[in-house]
């Protein structure tokens, strides 16, 4: 069975500042996705960033960069100039490939953003 | 576009009632998944449908229920409430396809007392 582990229930950062939030994943299938879900504390759910593991590229989005380690299984998420807006929970999310939407989260990291 | 519309946003059931929860995809998704979040069990799923079929199936007793209609909006049910069902019900709507995304609602969140 595949499953999600992010270490790092709490993390603290200053604005403008860097931080790497880590998830890392197990799985025997070689066609999958990943996925950084933000969830703020309205609830809704925000996607972030998506990596297809036959991309050997890292994804980045404007300030959300990760960076994919396939042979570790590690899959982290890096938010260079954090802004207040960027407080939030968030979510690592692996699917397999195929006929399936079905999403495998990690518990999550609550992010905290210090003025 | 709108995005996807979960009703109610809120609700209040005792023990033993049943409820049902709404998720009207975005426009153009045919397939919706629904989750289940608690501060003990993370998020959790439930289950999926495409095309009015359920799709996948997550490992939660059969008083959970669903189905989809052929506007693709999607019905979850939970009969004989438990306290333990208390949680934030999430719904997401994705297109079809293996690079497909899924777009989430604001959530339905129910109390059992």
């Amino acid at each position: 069975a595949q499953t999600v582990t992010q270490s790092q229930p709490e993390m603290s950062v200053q604005e403008a500042e860097t931080v790497t939030l880590s998830c890392t994943y197990d799985t025997s299938e070689s066609d999958y996705y990943l996925f950084w879900y933000k969830q703020p504390p309205s609830r809704q759910m925000i996607l972030v960033i998506r990596q297809e593991a036959y991309k050997q590229q890292n994804a980045t989005e404007n300030r959300f960069s990760v960076n994919f380690q396939k042979a570790a299984k590690s899959f982290s998420l890096k938010i260079s100039d954090s802004q207040l807006g960027d407080a939030a929970m968030y979510f690592c999310a692996y699917r397999r490939g195929g006929a399936t939407n079905k999403l495998i989260f990690g518990t999550g990291t609550l992010l905290a953003v210090q003025p | 576009k709108a995005g996807v519309t979960q009703t109610p946003r809120y609700l209040i059931k005792t023990r033993g009632q049943q409820v049902t929860l709404s998720c009207s995809p975005i426009s153009g998704h045919r397939s919706v998944s629904w989750y289940q979040q608690t501060p003990g069990q993370g998020l959790q799923f439930l289950f999926e449908y495409f095309s009015e079929t359920q799709r996948n199936k997550g490992n939660f007793p059969g008083r959970f229920s669903g189905r989809q209609f052929s506007n693709s909006r999607s019905e979850m049910n939970v009969s004989t409430l438990e306290l333990g069902d208390s949680a934030l019900y999430l719904c997401a709507s994705s297109t079809t396809g293996t690079e497909n995304i899924q777009y989430f609602g604001a959530g339905t969140r129910l109390s059992v007392l």
